[in-house]
């Protein structure tokens, strides 16, 4: 079935460095979702990337929908403190008919920023 | 403010009791989703609704039932069948069509007494 890897599975990093990580599969998406959970909350949508190639900011945070269809990458530059959470990929699962309204979820990376 | 509200917060079960987790959306979206989390762990799905007064299994389902009578509610009854019920339980929902993002809720830590 499909499956979303992602990497580094957790990352330990002093305030101000900037931080990349990636989300992989063997099955192609056409939609990527990126997701921060805080400790103890939900996780909220940072970015939504809909195109082969496409790069979105929202921030400090940049996104790219890999041109292979098959991996994306989320940047953060400059961290600070409150970047400290689990960061999730995300996307459609698909079946034979195509996209579903199920998302399949990368096992979280987990970013500690020290101040 | 439009959003997911999740209750209670945190929920305390006794072996052998059934406790349902509230989830009310005002974001008019059609699909709602429910989700394990287990500690480190990604996100489970238990149960979806596309529509109201219909429901399908997720990937971990047993021990589990659900109800979608009105399309702002789903509330998540664990059951006394559901053995290891301890976990963060997240509501989600999405606007129906092609290739949306799910919007969650705050999310109820369950523990067992």
């Amino acid at each position: 079935g499909q499956q979303l890897n992602q990497s580094p599975q957790s990352m330990f990093i002093q305030e101000g460095e900037d931080v990349s990580m990636n989300c992989t599969s063997s099955s192609i998406f056409n939609t990527w979702l990126w997701y921060k959970q805080d400790p103890g909350e939900g996780p909220v949508l940072l970015i939504a990337l809909y195109k082969a190639g496409e790069l979105t900011s929202n921030g400090r945070l940049t996104a790219q929908f890999g041109i292979t269809r098959k991996d994306s990458f989320l940047n953060i530059s400059a961290s600070i403190p409150s970047d400290v959470g689990i960061y999730f990929c995300a996307g459609p699962q698909r079946n034979y008919g195509g996209a579903t309204n199920k998302l399949i979820f990368g096992t979280g990376t987990l970013l500690a920023v020290q101040p | 403010d439009g959003g997911i509200t999740q209750s209670p917060k945190y929920l305390f079960r006794k072996e052998g009791q059934n406790v349902t987790l509230s989830c009310e959306q005002n974001l008019n979206h059609d699909a709602m989703y429910w989700y394990r989390q287990d500690p480190g762990q990604g996100l489970r799905l238990i149960y979806y609704s596309q529509i109201v007064n219909d429901f399908q299994k997720g990937d971990i389902a047993e021990g589990y039932s659900v109800s979608r009578e009105k399309k702002e509610s789903f509330p998540l009854t664990v059951t006394s069948a559901q053995k290891n019920p301890t976990a963060f339980y997240l509501c989600a929902s999405m606007r129906t069509g092609y290739n949306q993002p799910q919007h969650f809720g705050d999310g109820t830590r369950l523990s067992i007494l």
